[in-house]
């Protein structure tokens, strides 16, 4: 399968700082990525579709100014979680798609943040 | 309603065994339909897709559409411990940009 790096992994930060995530396809160009949020035990819950050169598309209830999405070229997206507080603490993941015709969704390692 | 419905379990069952595991969707239109295992504190992988009505078989996983019933399945057959994990139907819904939407996940657990 196509290969999608995430980093960090792990994160902890204090209550009012900014968090960025980044979302790297390896072997493959990406014009769209997705990224999500899961909560514990819950199930994956999409936060925007990040366009390659353009501004992403937010899901409803997520708000834009908080969860700044950057898709600066065809293989990386960062999600920067401004001034984050302790909900914000949430497993956040990556993914994207090999190609137009490919429906099949590949993940990043995802990114379990933690706000003090 | 949800779009995408699973049992969330757990689902318990012996080692060799046969795990089912089930989901529903409500889009009459959806298009793709894929299974993805999720171990604890990880991303998700993808292990099957489908996109045609009847039976898709790779190694010791069996996926199964049903388009008319809106209902697709997944079997493992010999099932073992390493299989423990959560599992997670998705399905490409009509009119969504080829956005996939999740089901909860069904917990598995494999007793040796």
């Amino acid at each position: 399968g196509a290969v999608v790096s995430q980093h960090p992994s792990r994160v902890i930060c204090k209550s009012g700082t900014s968090v960025k995530i980044e979302c790297r396809s390896l072997d493959f160009q990406a014009t769209t990525m997705f990224w999500y949020r899961q909560f514990p035990k819950q199930s994956l819950m999409l936060m925007a579709t990040s366009n390659e050169g353009s501004k992403a598309t937010y899901e409803q209830g997520v708000e834009k100014d908080k969860f700044l999405i950057n898709h600066a070229s065809l293989t990386l997206s960062t999600l920067t979680v401004t001034s984050a507080h302790p909900e914000d603490s949430s497993f956040y993941i990556c993914s994207a798609r090999r190609g137009q015709g490919d429906e099949k969704l590949f993940f990043g390692s995802g990114t379990q943040l933690s706000v003090l | 309603q949800k779009e995408v419905e699973q049992n969330s379990g757990p689902l318990s069952v012996p080692e060799g065994a046969i795990a089912s595991l089930n989901c529903t969707y409500s889009d009459r239109g959806s298009q793709s339909f894929f299974w993805y295992r999720q171990y604890s504190g990880k991303s998700p992988e993808l292990i099957m897709f489908i996109y045609s009505n009847g039976d898709k078989e790779d190694g010791r996983f069996t996926a199964q559409l049903n388009k008319a019933s809106q209902y697709v399945s997944l079997l493992i057959r010999d099932s073992q411990p390493s299989d423990s994990a959560t599992y997670l139907c998705a399905v490409s819904l009509s009119g969504s940009a080829r956005q996939l939407t999740f089901g909860s996940g069904t917990q598995l657990t494999v007793l040796p």
